[in-house]
């Protein structure tokens, strides 16, 4: 069985701020983990993904998150938050290899504080 | 350009009327999924579709059936047994063969049940 813990549904930072939006995995195999991000009323659209090698994984609109296998998480980081940042975020987990069932957590809302 | 396409985008329906929300796309992807998205509370796996003619049931199958008699369709129809169908639905694909995970999404359809 996956899971996945997303601390804090709602999280406000100012603007130039530092973003960081928490997630935990539970997986029995090694899992591949994914940040996705929706705006409102549209699809889901992937930021990043670890699957192996570089803990460390940079995504897009300068986002990154990190594989910490000791800590079971992947939390999402932005050096300095961007009004367009506003958005609700999705951590999700899968297991590795053959067609994937994947598991969501119950999302991150951001807020961005001009 | 290769996506997948939800239609419609908002529909409103009378209680106890059976509705189908169309999904197609032309990435030539074999696995198809259909996510159901309520505030706070992720996304939830309704029912998937690894190959043409063949789907399993999600975590949520109840009151919802689906097709796959295309590889670039798999309709949902939401079934007057569903007790609580106002929602966002929200379908994916992935590549055929061991991948990554990575889901791609449509743009969503709005259910509202009157």
């Amino acid at each position: 069985a996956q899971s996945v813990t997303q601390l804090g549904s709602h999280v406000s930072v100012s603007e130039g701020a530092l973003v960081l939006l928490r997630c935990n995995y539970s997986s029995s195999v090694p899992p591949y983990l994914f940040w996705y991000v929706q705006y409102p009323n549209q699809g889901l659209q992937l930021l990043l993904k670890y699957t192996t090698g570089a803990t460390l994984v940079k995504g897009i609109n300068g986002f990154e998150a990190e594989f910490k296998k000791s800590e079971t998480s992947f939390h999402l980081t932005k050096p300095s938050a961007h009004m367009s940042d506003a958005a609700e975020y999705f951590c999700a987990v899968a297991r590795s290899g053959g067609y994937q069932k994947v598991t969501f957590g119950t999302g991150t809302k951001l807020q961005v504080i001009p | 350009d290769g996506g997948i396409t939800q239609s419609p985008k908002y529909l409103f329906r009378k209680e106890g009327q059976n509705v189908t929300l169309s999904c197609e796309q032309n990435l030539n992807h074999d696995a198809m999924y259909w996510y159901r998205q309520d505030p706070g509370q992720g996304l939830r796996l309704i029912y998937y579709s690894q190959i043409v003619n063949d789907f399993q049931k999600g975590d949520i199958a109840e009151g919802y059936s689906v097709s796959r008699e295309k590889k670039e369709s798999f309709p949902l129809t939401v079934t007057s047994a569903q007790k609580n169908p106002t929602a966002f639905y929200l379908c994916a694909s992935i590549p055929g063969g061991p991948g990554t995970g990575e889901l791609f999404f449509g743009e969503g359809s709005r259910l509202t049940v009157l």
